[in-house]
């Protein structure tokens, strides 16, 4: 069975400029997740999504935003790029109702320029 | 709020040997899951082991093994037999049970980065 994946696996964007990251989870799990990873410090969370609604959001900005689809994948849009928003981006899902924790993609690595 | 503190930026362990990461939380909740990642430079989080806190027995998976203190809030991981590929960033995590308020969001500490040489 396929992991969890995550596309594109690079982004280069320009300050100002919109992104969407997209993000399928493994077979049967309905939860996914964002993180957000700056270099050098532990995943940040951004928001989880189950059964195509937003169950937590965290400390972020509205410039965040994120959406889940009736197959369980999911999309992370970032508008108005900044500088900071550079950092590798993690996908996670999870069977629904489990506590065994949580399934990593690879991520989407993105810098800002 | 929970926080999640490691106090180990790097550490470094002979091939075959022993080591212990060392990992710390705050929290007021009673039924919560703590959790070791491993990050090697494929950038990918792979779950090493997993703790429910209500379950005083200490988890173990093959050759990594947890010390959970939960009154005093820690929660360290004993790899043994140190292999190269072990090499990674570890990363300590904390989480609400999934049907409370805020539940189901990893919190993460700040890692340690794990040299095992030849």
């Amino acid at each position: 069975d396929a992991g969890v994946t995550q596309s594109p696996t690079h982004l280069i964007k320009t300050r100002g400029q919109q992104v969407t990251l997209r993000c399928s989870p493994i077979s049967g799990h309905k939860s996914v997740s964002w993180y957000q990873q700056v270099l050098g410090q532990g995943p940040q969370f951004i928001f989880q999504y189950y059964e195509k609604e937003e169950r937590g959001r965290g400390n972020f900005p509205d410039r965040f935003s994120a959406r889940q689809f009736p197959n369980y994948s999911s999309e992370l849009n970032v508008n108005a790029l900044l500088l900071g928003d550079s950092a590798l981006y993690l996908c996670a899902s999870s069977l629904p109702g489990r506590d065994y924790g949580y399934t990593f993609g690879s991520g989407t690595r993105l810098t800002v320029v | 709020a929970q926080t999640v503190t490691q106090s180990q930026p790097e550490m470094s362990v002979q091939e075959a040997e022993t080591v212990t990461l060392s990992c710390t939380y705050d929290t007021s909740e009673n039924n919560y899951y703590l959790f070791w990642y491993k990050q090697p430079p494929s950038r990918q989080m792979i779950l090493v082991i997993r703790q429910e806190a209500y379950k005083q027995q200490n988890a173990t998976e093959n050759r990594f093994s947890v010390n959970f203190q939960k009154a005093a809030k820690s929660f360290s991981l004993k790899i043994s037999d140190s292999q190269l590929g072990d090499t990674a960033m570890y990363f300590c995590a904390f989480m609400k049970h999934v049907l409370t308020n805020q539940g189901g969001k990893l919190i993460f500490g700040q890692g340690t980065e794990l040299s095992v040489k030849p």
